[in-house]
């Protein structure tokens, strides 16, 4: 079936570095892809999506593309800041439903 | 718009106890979703529906029950609560777009069984 493999963390960075969150996912055709953000205490909210492959999907400095040939959508952002630390899924439409990875936790000290 | 909201937002339940726990969504959404979220496990869904009346199994469906009478409402129901139920509970809502499911999230019901 499809599912979602993100990189185990947590993820510790200190303020102004680069971030890499791996995500490969498996599934029949080409699923939209989304970045989930939880913040300590809170619901999930939308980062970005892809529907289709190469499109690149962006906001608040991260950005990921859809790579159909690696199966991949890698989380990225130049320079992190405090704020940003939160835990982060990926995730993948399977039909009505979506399908998120486990979760990778992002700490970012000043 | 208060967008997605769950209630209660904290309970504590003895083993065999029942409750119910109520999803809200004033956006007019044709989806909605229940998940619980537990360490090392990420997101699963428990069921889900996709219109007014409907319901869908999830991942993990055993020992819940839902329902659907209202568009905007979406009740999850725990009819015999175990201690392996205590978990954190996530409501959703979507509207129906075929390659686009963003889904808007409510902020959670922190479940404990003892």
């Amino acid at each position: 079936g499809d599912s979602v493999t993100q990189m185990e963390g947590p993820v510790t960075l200190s303020e102004e570095a680069f971030l890499t969150i791996n995500c490969t996912y498996t599934a029949t055709g080409y699923p939209s892809l989304f970045w989930y953000v939880q913040y300590p205490g809170e619901g999930l909210q939308l980062l970005l999506k892809a529907t289709k492959a190469d499109d690149k999907g962006s906001n608040k400095g991260f950005e990921a593309t859809y790579r159909k040939e690696t199966t991949s959508f890698h989380l990225e952002k130049g320079s992190v800041q405090v704020s940003d630390s939160a835990v982060y899924f990926c995730a993948l439409q399977a039909g009505t439903a979506l399908i998120f990875g486990k979760g990778t936790t992002l700490s970012v000290s000043s | 718009n208060a967008g997605v909201t769950q209630t209660p937002k904290f309970r504590v339940l003895k083993t065999g106890q029942s409750m119910t726990l109520l999803c809200a969504q004033d956006m007019n959404h044709e989806y909605m979703y229940w998940y619980r979220q537990d360490p090392g496990m990420g997101l699963r869904l428990i069921h889900y529906s996709v219109g007014e009346g409907t319901t869908a199994k999830g991942e993990v469906p055993d020992g819940y029950n839902v329902s659907r009478l209202k568009k905007q409402n979406f009740l999850l129901g725990l009819e015999s609560a175990a201690p392996s139920q205590t978990s954190v509970y996530f409501c959703a809502s979507s509207p129906h777009r075929d390659r686009d499911l963003e889904q808007y999230f409510g902020p959670g019901t922190r479940l404990t069984v003892t």
